[in-house]
């Protein structure tokens, strides 16, 4: 199995630009999520989806919009990128809360977006 | 709301010496712990996770964890550290009654191990 799979790995913007972080995985995972992480901060949730039809906002999710179409498809969409949105962004999917590894996240290998 | 917090950000240690990573988490529940590792250039992995039973949880490369209720903590530790242990540590929980599966993690710490 590929895991989770994500596109870009890296990708330079200019301010006000926009784009997709792709993300997708093949395990069937109800729940998946994106997490940016930058230096001193750990991962912080950007957006989420328990499954096809259905997001959420985490902690940070200015400046980006999701859409989950599909259980297999949860892309990522800056709208208008910032400088303050230069960051390393995962992916992650997880099997749903009723599964024996609830909670324990699959990651991506991570998209470096940078934006001058 | 739940929130993790790992003390140290940047410790370094020589070949064979003791590990002890601190994680503090603040949740009023139920909660499942965990630990990943991040090798430079990589994505993140598993280390080991905690979800009922022993509080003293075993995972990969001879890493374990201990889980102490009464002080909210889940701190790591690995007896004898290696070169290739060199990577960043994170602490995360996910406490029940959170929906998707929502992961908070800690800060990180920053581990270099000098040969």
């Amino acid at each position: 199995n590929a895991g989770v799979t994500q596109t870009p790995k890296f990708q330079v913007l200019k301010t006000g630009q926009s784009m997709t972080l792709q993300c997708a995985q093949d395990m069937n995972h109800e729940y998946m999520s994106w997490y940016r992480q930058d230096p001193g901060m750990g991962l912080r949730l950007i957006h989420y989806s328990v499954g096809a039809g259905i997001t959420d906002q985490g902690e940070v999710p200015n400046g980006y919009n999701v859409s989950r179409s599909t259980t297999e498809d949860f892309p990522l969409r800056l709208l208008s990128a910032a400088p303050s949105q230069t960051s390393v962004y995962f992916c992650a999917s997880s099997y749903s809360r009723e599964g024996g590894s609830a909670g324990e996240l699959f990651f991506g290998e991570g998209s470096r977006l940078t934006v001058l | 709301a739940q929130s993790v917090s790992q003390h140290n950000h940047h410790v370094i240690l020589s070949e064979a010496a003791s590990l002890e990573l601190g994680c503090n988490y603040s949740y009023g529940g139920t909660v499942n712990l965990f630990w990943y590792v991040q090798y430079p250039g990589q994505h993140l992995q598993l280390l080991l996770k905690y979800f009922s039973g022993d509080p003293l949880v075993k995972g990969i490369k001879g890493f374990e964890a201990e889980f102490i209720k009464s002080k909210f903590s889940f701190n790591l530790r690995k007896p004898s550290v290696q070169w290739s242990d060199t990577a960043e540590y994170f602490c995360a929980v996910n406490g029940f009654g959170n929906a998707g599966n929502m992961l908070t993690f800690g800060g990180g710490t920053r581990l270099m191990v000098k040969p």
